[in-house]
């Protein structure tokens, strides 16, 4: 069974504090790992998403990357408006297209 | 927001109630998406439905009942509902079932009470 665990739980950065947010993942065989942002009350924005060891991508102040245990969003010199939670999703090789979530890391950066 | 809608945004239904949230893609899709999202725990797909056909049911009461009557609409219907059922319902669409992207709809905040 595929799982994906996400930490931390919770992380409150000041402006301009670079960090790194966590998804560990087990997969049968991985055919791509997701990251999306989520808003209070709103639907999942997709950001990421990444197929292979080594890839990374990066859009405004967000990049990630991918090793074949884990992935990390890593957050350059944040603003308020980076504020939400960050959801990872993995899929497998299997057949459809039935993404399994972590819980998520909410992050709150603070001026 | 506009790909993928979703009304109404807030649902209050009493235990005996009757009724039906709607979700609308125009993203030219052909996967359609019924998910879960209770707090601190992770998304649960509900339903996947790939041109009109439903591909999966992830053993969900049958107090749920879904429909998706084209590639653009999905409906999912609700009667007899327990509290345990309060919830933001989420639909999402992808271009078929080998493209992993999933685009999400704003949900739908479910209180039953």
């Amino acid at each position: 069974e595929d799982q994906v665990t996400q930490s931390p739980e919770a992380l409150r950065l000041q402006e301009g504090e670079s960090s790194s947010l966590n998804c560990s993942y087990t997969v049968s065989g991985l055919r791509g790992l997701f990251w999306y942002r989520q808003d209070p009350g709103k639907g999942p924005e997709f950001l990421f998403t990444l197929y292979s060891a080594g890839e990374e991508k990066e859009k405004e102040r967000l990049k990630a990357t991918l090793t074949k245990k884990e992935s990390f969003l890593h957050i350059t010199a944040p603003k308020p408006e980076d504020s939400a939670t960050y959801l990872c999703a993995v899929l497998n090789t299997g057949g459809g297209n039935k993404l399994t979530f972590g819980t998520g890391t909410q992050l709150k950066v603070e001026l | 927001e506009t790909g993928v809608t979703q009304t109404p945004r807030h649902l209050v239904m009493g235990m005996t109630n009757k009724k039906s949230l709607k979700c609308e893609q125009h993203l030219g899709h052909n996967a359609m998406y019924w998910y879960k999202q209770s707090a601190k725990k992770p998304l649960e797909l509900m339903f996947v439905y790939n041109f009109k056909e439903q591909t999966e049911n992830n053993s969900v009461p049958s107090r749920f009942s879904p429909e998706c009557p084209n590639s653009s609409h999905l409906f999912l219907h609700l009667h007899t509902l327990q509290p345990e059922d309060s919830a933001l319902y989420l639909c999402a669409s992808s271009q078929d079932l080998s493209a992993g992207t999933q685009y999400f709809g704003p949900g739908t905040r479910l209180t039953v009470l």
